[in-house]
Protein backbone atom coordinates (compact mmCIF):
# COMPACT_ATOMS: atom_id res chain seq x y z
CA UNK A 1 0.00 0.00 0.00
CA UNK A 2 0.90 3.57 -0.76
CA UNK A 3 0.43 5.59 2.00
CA UNK A 4 2.95 7.75 1.28
CA UNK A 5 4.09 8.95 -1.92
CA UNK A 6 7.12 10.88 -3.40
CA UNK A 7 6.29 10.82 -7.11
CA UNK A 8 9.16 12.46 -8.50
CA UNK A 9 12.44 9.38 -8.40
CA UNK A 10 14.60 12.01 -9.21
CA UNK A 11 15.43 16.03 -8.79
CA UNK A 12 18.30 17.89 -10.04
CA UNK A 13 19.15 21.58 -9.12
CA UNK A 14 22.34 23.83 -9.17
CA UNK A 15 24.47 24.70 -6.55
CA UNK A 16 23.16 27.70 -4.21
CA UNK A 17 19.21 27.18 -5.94
CA UNK A 18 16.65 25.85 -3.34
CA UNK A 19 16.13 22.54 -3.56
CA UNK A 20 12.01 21.43 -3.11
CA UNK A 21 11.36 17.73 -2.49
CA UNK A 22 7.55 16.69 -2.41
CA UNK A 23 5.53 14.40 -0.37
CA UNK A 24 1.80 13.27 -0.67
CA UNK A 25 0.17 11.18 1.80
CA UNK A 26 -3.27 9.49 2.31
CA UNK A 27 -3.88 8.28 5.40
CA UNK A 28 -5.43 11.68 7.80
CA UNK A 29 -4.46 9.61 10.64
CA UNK A 30 -0.75 10.42 10.47
CA UNK A 31 0.33 13.12 12.87
CA UNK A 32 3.87 13.37 12.53
CA UNK A 33 6.23 13.46 9.38
CA UNK A 34 9.79 13.62 8.97
CA UNK A 35 12.50 13.82 6.01
CA UNK A 36 15.48 11.52 6.35
CA UNK A 37 18.69 11.55 4.10
CA UNK A 38 20.36 8.42 2.50
CA UNK A 39 24.09 8.21 1.21
CA UNK A 40 24.67 4.91 -1.07
CA UNK A 41 25.69 2.21 1.68
CA UNK A 42 24.41 3.80 4.51
CA UNK A 43 21.34 4.06 6.38
CA UNK A 44 18.65 6.67 6.36
CA UNK A 45 19.63 9.45 9.04
CA UNK A 46 17.21 12.10 10.11
CA UNK A 47 17.27 15.36 8.60
CA UNK A 48 14.03 17.00 9.94
CA UNK A 49 10.21 16.80 11.31
CA UNK A 50 6.88 18.49 11.97
CA UNK A 51 4.08 17.92 14.22
CA UNK A 52 0.73 17.69 12.64
CA UNK A 53 -0.35 21.09 14.61
CA UNK A 54 2.40 22.95 13.01
CA UNK A 55 2.31 24.01 9.41
CA UNK A 56 6.54 24.76 8.66
CA UNK A 57 9.60 23.98 11.02
CA UNK A 58 12.85 25.43 9.96
CA UNK A 59 16.44 24.09 10.94
CA UNK A 60 19.03 25.47 9.32
CA UNK A 61 18.70 25.72 5.51
CA UNK A 62 16.03 23.00 6.05
CA UNK A 63 12.39 23.64 6.24
CA UNK A 64 9.79 21.21 5.98
CA UNK A 65 6.40 22.58 5.05
CA UNK A 66 2.55 21.07 5.58
CA UNK A 67 -0.59 21.20 4.18
CA UNK A 68 -2.84 19.18 6.05
CA UNK A 69 -5.85 20.16 3.96
CA UNK A 70 -3.98 18.33 0.66
CA UNK A 71 -2.09 16.16 2.19
CA UNK A 72 0.80 17.33 1.55
CA UNK A 73 4.07 17.83 2.42
CA UNK A 74 7.57 19.65 1.27
CA UNK A 75 11.68 19.60 1.85
CA UNK A 76 13.28 23.49 1.00
CA UNK A 77 17.11 23.54 1.04
CA UNK A 78 18.19 26.67 0.22
CA UNK A 79 21.18 27.48 -0.48
CA UNK A 80 21.28 23.88 -1.75
CA UNK A 81 24.98 22.25 -1.81
CA UNK A 82 26.59 19.92 -3.93
CA UNK A 83 26.77 17.60 -0.32
CA UNK A 84 23.45 17.70 -0.20
CA UNK A 85 23.13 15.08 -2.86
CA UNK A 86 21.88 12.09 -1.82
CA UNK A 87 18.32 9.96 -1.44
CA UNK A 88 15.47 11.92 0.29
CA UNK A 89 13.21 9.80 2.05
CA UNK A 90 9.53 11.84 3.66
CA UNK A 91 8.25 9.33 6.35
CA UNK A 92 4.50 9.95 8.02
CA UNK A 93 3.80 8.40 11.49
CA UNK A 94 0.73 7.14 13.27
CA UNK A 95 0.87 5.71 16.13
CA UNK A 96 2.98 2.54 15.67
CA UNK A 97 3.10 2.75 12.48
CA UNK A 98 5.81 4.93 10.25
CA UNK A 99 6.01 4.42 6.69
CA UNK A 100 8.17 5.95 3.90
CA UNK A 101 7.80 7.31 0.49
CA UNK A 102 9.71 5.86 -2.25
CA UNK A 103 12.56 8.26 -2.21
CA UNK A 104 13.56 11.26 -4.17
CA UNK A 105 17.23 11.20 -5.70
CA UNK A 106 18.73 14.83 -5.02
CA UNK A 107 21.81 15.89 -7.58
CA UNK A 108 23.45 19.25 -6.93
CA UNK A 109 25.43 20.40 -9.24
CA UNK A 110 28.66 22.59 -9.03
CA UNK B 1 27.01 6.92 13.98
CA UNK B 2 23.42 6.46 14.86
CA UNK B 3 23.67 4.23 18.09
CA UNK B 4 22.05 1.33 16.53
CA UNK B 5 24.28 -1.84 15.54
CA UNK B 6 23.04 -4.22 12.75
CA UNK B 7 25.10 -7.42 12.28
CA UNK B 8 26.55 -9.05 10.34
CA UNK B 9 26.78 -6.48 7.80
CA UNK B 10 26.77 -8.33 4.77
CA UNK B 11 25.63 -12.00 4.09
CA UNK B 12 25.74 -14.08 1.57
CA UNK B 13 23.71 -17.07 1.25
CA UNK B 14 22.09 -19.98 -1.22
CA UNK B 15 18.13 -20.31 -1.62
CA UNK B 16 15.93 -22.66 0.58
CA UNK B 17 18.29 -21.29 3.42
CA UNK B 18 17.47 -19.98 7.03
CA UNK B 19 18.99 -16.42 8.32
CA UNK B 20 19.12 -14.77 11.29
CA UNK B 21 19.58 -10.47 11.41
CA UNK B 22 20.35 -9.18 14.66
CA UNK B 23 20.37 -5.22 15.82
CA UNK B 24 20.46 -3.67 18.94
CA UNK B 25 19.23 -0.07 19.79
CA UNK B 26 20.37 2.83 20.77
CA UNK B 27 20.40 3.06 24.60
CA UNK B 28 17.74 3.90 25.88
CA UNK B 29 15.54 2.82 22.92
CA UNK B 30 12.33 0.46 23.26
CA UNK B 31 10.97 0.58 20.29
CA UNK B 32 12.21 -1.53 17.55
CA UNK B 33 11.41 -0.95 13.69
CA UNK B 34 12.86 -3.35 10.88
CA UNK B 35 12.40 -2.26 7.29
CA UNK B 36 13.34 -3.96 3.97
CA UNK B 37 14.82 -2.40 1.07
CA UNK B 38 15.11 -3.71 -2.52
CA UNK B 39 17.44 -2.51 -5.46
CA UNK B 40 15.82 1.19 -6.36
CA UNK B 41 12.57 0.31 -4.26
CA UNK B 42 11.62 2.66 -0.71
CA UNK B 43 12.10 1.62 2.40
CA UNK B 44 9.21 -1.38 3.23
CA UNK B 45 7.65 -1.41 6.74
CA UNK B 46 8.20 -4.93 7.97
CA UNK B 47 6.97 -5.12 11.40
CA UNK B 48 7.42 -2.99 14.79
CA UNK B 49 8.19 -4.16 18.51
CA UNK B 50 7.84 -2.57 21.70
CA UNK B 51 9.52 -3.49 24.64
CA UNK B 52 9.01 -6.79 23.67
CA UNK B 53 5.63 -6.65 22.43
CA UNK B 54 4.85 -6.57 18.41
CA UNK B 55 3.07 -3.12 17.89
CA UNK B 56 2.74 -2.58 13.99
CA UNK B 57 2.83 -5.28 10.94
CA UNK B 58 3.62 -3.94 7.53
CA UNK B 59 5.03 -5.97 4.25
CA UNK B 60 5.71 -9.05 6.03
CA UNK B 61 6.33 -12.67 4.28
CA UNK B 62 5.25 -15.45 6.59
CA UNK B 63 8.68 -16.87 5.95
CA UNK B 64 9.79 -13.98 8.12
CA UNK B 65 9.37 -13.40 11.89
CA UNK B 66 10.83 -11.04 14.21
CA UNK B 67 11.56 -11.18 17.88
CA UNK B 68 12.71 -8.51 20.33
CA UNK B 69 14.20 -9.65 23.52
CA UNK B 70 14.50 -8.88 27.55
CA UNK B 71 17.19 -6.80 26.79
CA UNK B 72 15.82 -5.25 23.85
CA UNK B 73 17.82 -6.10 21.13
CA UNK B 74 16.23 -7.84 18.37
CA UNK B 75 16.15 -10.57 15.54
CA UNK B 76 14.90 -10.89 12.17
CA UNK B 77 14.63 -14.64 11.21
CA UNK B 78 14.32 -15.10 6.85
CA UNK B 79 13.32 -18.73 5.67
CA UNK B 80 12.84 -20.52 2.69
CA UNK B 81 15.13 -17.49 0.98
CA UNK B 82 14.27 -16.97 -2.37
CA UNK B 83 16.37 -15.09 -4.61
CA UNK B 84 14.11 -11.81 -4.36
CA UNK B 85 14.60 -11.48 -0.69
CA UNK B 86 18.28 -10.03 -1.72
CA UNK B 87 17.83 -6.82 -0.05
CA UNK B 88 19.01 -4.34 2.52
CA UNK B 89 17.63 -4.42 5.74
CA UNK B 90 17.54 -2.18 7.85
CA UNK B 91 16.78 -1.76 11.67
CA UNK B 92 15.73 1.69 13.57
CA UNK B 93 15.34 2.58 17.16
CA UNK B 94 12.81 4.96 19.08
CA UNK B 95 12.66 6.11 22.68
CA UNK B 96 8.42 5.62 22.73
CA UNK B 97 5.80 3.85 20.88
CA UNK B 98 5.05 6.27 18.30
CA UNK B 99 4.98 9.89 17.37
CA UNK B 100 9.28 9.49 17.69
CA UNK B 101 11.88 10.27 15.54
CA UNK B 102 13.38 6.48 14.58
CA UNK B 103 16.95 6.11 14.29
CA UNK B 104 18.22 3.89 11.60
CA UNK B 105 21.41 1.83 11.55
CA UNK B 106 23.74 1.27 8.79
CA UNK B 107 21.48 -1.89 7.28
CA UNK B 108 22.53 -5.63 6.42
CA UNK B 109 23.15 -6.67 2.90
CA UNK B 110 21.86 -9.73 2.14
CA UNK B 111 22.28 -11.62 -0.81
CA UNK B 112 20.63 -14.96 -2.26
CA UNK B 113 21.99 -16.33 -4.91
Amino acid sequence: DQQVKQNSPSLSVQEGRISILNCDYTNSMFDYFLWYKKYPAEGPTFLISISSIKDKNEDGRFTVFLNKSAKHLSLHIVPSQPGDSAVYFCAASARSDMRFGAGTRLTVKP
Amino acid sequence: DSGVTQTPKHLITATGQRVTLRCSPRSGDLSVYWYQQSLDQGLQFLIQYYNGEERAKGNILERFSAQQFPDLHSELNLSSLELGDSALYFCASSQANSGNTIYFGEGSWLTVV
